[in-house]
């Protein structure tokens, strides 16, 4: 079966880099009919999509993180990975990796991690 | 802020009918499909209603799902305690070329 699993650092200072890593099993991040994705849940407030990947490279962001976001894919591995720049306290939140099933153009998410909770605290 | 807006909870008692709406725009739901997912407190989110009215297998029938122009809604019947959970509409967003979610509705069972 599918499984995806966040990995990275559960705290992160101010003005630093979060990074977090999400491991596939069961599908292969190098299938053409799926995207991979990054989503979160800050305490208190709802989901916001982050950005996605495709297994060729080619991403979409959010554009309201756009200038700090880096979402990138490591086809040997059956990973991909997140990086946020200049993080701060509003970045504190839960986050997911989901797999996106895409059918001409037509998306859901279906399957995702566990989550993973990164504080940012100096 | 989220451009696709839903009220931001939602009740009933046990054995009811309870309709949680989703409204956006004609850059998300007026051309794009709607899915809704139910998020249990501590978990991760799980689909419920995909392509705007298509169940996956393992999702009770008592959930169902309908879009009409640039609002969708979902649908839960028989309300059962489990059902006790936040609960997000997402779709495809031309403008800002990503995907939005909802503001999230919280279901309670009274």
């Amino acid at each position: 079966q599918v499984q995806l699993q966040e990995s990275g650092p559960g705290l992160v200072r101010p003005s630093e880099t979060l990074s977090l890593t999400c491991t596939v099993s069961g599908a292969s991040v190098r299938s053409g009919s799926y995207f991979w994705s990054w989503i979160r849940l800050p305490p208190g407030k709802g989901l916001e999509w982050m950005g996605q990947i495709y297994y060729s490279g080619r991403t979409n962001y959010t554009p309201s993180l756009k200038s700090r976001v880096t979402i990138s894919v490591d086809t040997s591995k059956n990973q991909f990975s997140l990086k946020l720049t200049s993080v701060t306290a509003a970045d504190t939140a839960v986050y997911y990796c989901a797999r996106v099933y895409d059918s001409n153009g037509f998306y859901y998410f279906d399957y995702w991690g566990p989550g993973a909770l990164v504080i940012v605290s100096s | 802020q989220s451009v696709v807006t839903q009220p931001p909870s939602a009740s009933g008692t046990a054995g009811q009918r309870v309709t949680i709406s989703c409204s956006g725009s004609s850059y998300n739901i007026g051309d794009n499909s709607v899915n809704w997912y139910q998020q249990v407190p501590g978990t991760a989110p799980k689909v419920l209603i995909y392509f705007n009215n298509q169940r996956p297998s393992g999702v009770s029938d008592r959930f169902s799902g309908s879009k009409s122009g640039t609002s969708a809604s979902l649908a839960i019947s028989g309300l059962q305690s489990e059902d006790e959970a936040d609960y997000y509409c997402a779709s495809w967003d031309d403008s800002l070329n990503g995907y939005v979610f909802g503001t999230g509705t919280k279901v309670t069972v009274l």
